[in-house]
């Protein structure tokens, strides 16, 4: 039973305009969401975390927005650039779970010149 | 931010030999290393937690006779693929984490593995 899930594997954008990646999780315990991006054959990079207690938080061009009563969170990112190009995890954990991640299966995102 | 290295980036081997990967946190020291598998076109699936000190937690599914893994100090962790087989070609990650960083664990660069 997938706990986080990204139901879209790929999405396209032009560049200059908004990307939006959603995730939503089933387990009521989790209480900090982070975000991940990964090109092929690195290791993932850090992009931005919300915790449970806020509904957005923002960091340059990235924004993350989480609505904790649909359990929904989603990533925005604007404008798109053609850097933005790679595969993008989001992540779950709940606070006594020793920093344990939980990941969605990712969405590829192309932002097209 | 927090810098995670993994050595080697690329392996290749034989079948039935073991192969060593490396972990290693460069500027910080971390309590807490987990190990992933990734398998193409795939998330990342956590095969083991390890505390500085302490025994590793395996995840359901994952052999700890076959992966072996130690975290002898707070910045360095090690996963040995014991007896490897071309079905444990994948691509392997760690990642580190500590007090210090509360939640965010950072990732590794990857090793990729292939066994012939």
């Amino acid at each position: 039973d997938q706990q986080v899930k990204q139901n879209s594997p790929s999405l396209s954008v032009q560049e200059g305009r908004i990307s939006i990646l959603n995730c939503d999780y089933t387990n009521s315990m989790f209480d900090y969401f982070l975000w991940y991006k990964k090109y092929p054959a690195e290791g993932p990079t850090f992009l931005i975390s919300i915790s449970s207690i806020k509904d957005k938080n923002e960091d340059g061009r990235f924004t993350v927005f989480l609505n904790k009563s649909a359990k929904h969170l989603s990533l925005h990112i604007v404008p798109s650039q053609p850097g933005d190009s790679a595969v993008y995890f989001c992540a779950a954990s709940a606070g006594n779970a020793g920093n344990m991640l939980t990941f969605g299966g990712g969405t590829r995102l192309m932002v097209k010149p | 931010g927090a810098v995670v290295s993994q050595h080697p980036s690329r392996v290749i081997c034989k079948s039935g030999t073991s192969v060593k990967i490396e972990c290693r946190s460069l500027d910080f020291q971390a309590t807490t290393m987990f190990w992933y598998r990734q398998f193409p076109k795939q998330s990342l699936m956590l095969m083991a937690t390890s505390n500085e000190g302490s025994k590793a937690t395996y995840e359901q599914g994952v052999e700890k006779d076959k992966f072996l893994i130690n975290h002898a100090s707070l910045t360095l962790s090690t996963l040995t693929v014991t007896s490897a087989h071309p079905e444990d070609s994948s691509f392997y990650i760690c990642s580190a984490s500590s007090s210090a960083i509360q939640e965010t664990q950072y990732f590794g660069p990857g090793t990729r593995l292939l066994v012939l």
